[in-house]
C-alpha cells in the first residue's frame, strides 16, 4: 500500500522557520495537500495543489514540491502555529488516497 | 457560509451497523466529490473513502480496511452525504469527518465507538 512519510516532530523558536517534509514515490506526478490540526479541533486546509494557499490563510505558510518530496514551510513561526500537520495525496491509480503520519510542530 | 454537520455517531457493539450523515450548506453540493476521513483516539488522520459527483459517474472508492464493509452514498436533492458502516470492528472506533473536495472543508466530526 502507498505511504507518505513525515517526521514525527519539528521544533522551532518563535519567529524562526519550520520546515515539514512529506515523501512519497508518486509525488512527482501527484498534488500534495497540507492540513493543520490544533488540539481538539477539526483539521484545516493550509496548502493545496503543492503550493497554493487558501484565501485568508496567513502568508507565512508556503508549500513546495520537488521530486519525491514535498515541503510545508512556516516562515516566522508563531506560538499559535503549534499543531499537528498532515500531508495528503493520491496513489498512482487516483482511486486511493493517503495521509502522511503527521508531524507535531512545537514553537517554543 | 460553508457548513458541514455530521450526525449519527454513537456506541455500538462489534458486528453491528451504523449510518452516519453529513448535512452540507453554503456551496453547490451536487458538483463536489465528497469524502469521509476518520481519526482514531490519539492517532493520525485516515482516509476512509470518496464518492464522485453524479456527472463524474457517482463512483466510490474505499481504503482497504473498510472495503466491503462501508458504503458511501449521497442525496443531491437534500445536500446530504452518508456513510453506511456494517460489520463494525473495535478498530473502527474514531471520529468521522465528512470533507468536501480534496478535504477543503471539514465538518466537526462525529464519534463512533465500537465496544463490547
Amino acid at each position: 500500500s502507498y505511504e507518505l512519510t513525515q517526521p514525527p516532530s519539528v521544533s522551532v523558536s518563535p519567529g524562526q522557520t519550520a520546515r515539514i517534509t512529506c515523501s512519497g514515490d508518486e509525488l512527482p506526478k501527484k498534488y500534495v495537500y497540507w492540513y493543520q490540526q490544533k488540539s481538539g479541533q477539526a483539521p484545516v486546509l493550509v496548502i493545496y495543489e503543492d503550493t497554493k494557499r487558501p484565501s485568508g490563510n496567513p502568508e507565512r505558510f508556503s508549500g513546495s514540491s520537488s521530486g519525491t518530496m514535498a515541503t510545508l514551510t512556516i516562515s516566522g513561526a508563531q506560538v499559535e502555529d503549534e499543531a499537528d500537520y498532515y500531508c495528503f495525496s493520491a496513489d498512482n491509480s487516483d482511486n486511493l488516497y493517503v495521509f502522511g503520519s503527521g508531524t507535531k510542530v512545537t514553537v517554543l | 457560509e460553508v457548513q458541514l454537520v455530521e450526525s449519527g455517531g454513537g456506541l455500538v457493539k462489534p458486528g453491528e451497523s451504523l449510518r452516519l450523515s453529513c448535512a452540507a450548506s453554503g456551496f453547490p453540493f451536487s458538483t463536489i466529490w465528497w469524502s469521509w476521513v476518520r481519526q482514531a483516539p490519539g492517532k493520525g488522520l485516515e482516509w476512509v473513502g470518496r464518492i464522485k459527483s453524479k456527472t463524474d459517474g457517482e463512483t466510490t472508492d474505499y481504503n482497504t480496511p473498510v472495503q466491503g464493509r462501508f458504503t458511501i452514498s449521497r442525496d443531491d436533492s437534500k445536500d446530504v452525504l452518508f456513510l453506511q458502516m456494517n460489520s463494525l470492528k473495535i478498530e473502527d472506533t474514531a471520529i468521522y469527518y465528512c470533507t468536501a473536495g480534496f478535504n477543503i472543508y471539514w465538518g466537526q466530526g462525529t464519534l463512533v465507538t465500537v465496544s463490547s
